[in-house]
């Protein structure tokens, strides 16, 4: 059974721009959750997605977006680049209701100049 | 009120010793507390999680211990080897509604051989 996927693995972006990161989840998982990764902040929650909805958010400005289509693969958006954004960027699926489900992908690699 | 609490920042065994690393909560309203485990490049793992009904859950060499009252749960690691060496996160969450984790800092532990 494949695992969590997420593209791209490693991104260079600059200031102001904008961002897109994709993340598939493992089939039958319709639950997407993302976190941000920094050695400063560790592990923080950004959104939880199930069935097209955002059912969970976190503590993140506007610039912090995502969505879910109805195969169940996630993207996250984040506009207006700042330096701060540099972070690995976690996508993990789960099975509704099933927390010991909750496999985490390799991450995305997000470096802001 | 949402905050995890961990410690040791880092910890350094050795081989064939016991680790433990402690955490601790304030949101008694969290009902499943899981410990991931991160090696460098990957995403979290996860080792074994406990819900607050139990006071103690093991599996092979890792133990949770969990005291309610006291609002900490801690991880001990039996026997540890050189493998082990990676980042631990506890975490917690309310599982009534979706996945949405408040982990802990992190504790980088070291096992020498």
């Amino acid at each position: 059974k494949a695992g969590v996927t997420q593209t791209p693995r490693y991104l260079i972006k600059t200031r102001g721009q904008q961002v897109t990161l994709s993340c598939s989840p493992i089939s039958g998982h319709r639950s997407v959750s993302w976190y941000q990764q920094t050695p400063g902040q560790g592990l923080q929650f950004l959104f939880e997605y199930f069935s097209e909805t955002q059912r969970n958010k976190g503590n993140f400005p506007g610039r912090f977006s995502g969505r879910q289509f109805s195969n169940s693969r996630s993207e996250m958006n984040v506009s207006t680049l700042e330096l701060g954004d540099s972070a690995l960027y976690l996508c993990a699926s789960s099975l509704e209701g099933s927390p010991d489900t909750q496999y985490f992908g390799p991450g995305t690699r997000l470096t802001v100049l | 009120q949402q905050q995890v609490k961990q410690s040791p920042q880092s910890l350094i065994v050795q081989k064939g010793g016991i680790s433990i690393i402690n955490c601790a909560y304030e949101n008694t309203a969290f009902d499943y507390f899981p410990w991931y485990q991160q090696f460098p490049g990957k995403g979290p793992a996860l080792l074994i999680a406990i819900r607050p009904d139990v006071s103690e859950k093991k599996e092979g060499r890792f133990t949770i211990s969990f005291n309610k009252s006291a609002k900490q749960f801690s991880l001990h690691i039996m026997d540890s080897q050189p493998g082990d060496s990676a980042t631990y996160f506890c975490a917690a969450s309310m599982n009534n509604y979706g996945q949405n984790f408040v982990f802990g800092p992190g504790t980088r532990l070291s096992v020498l051989p």
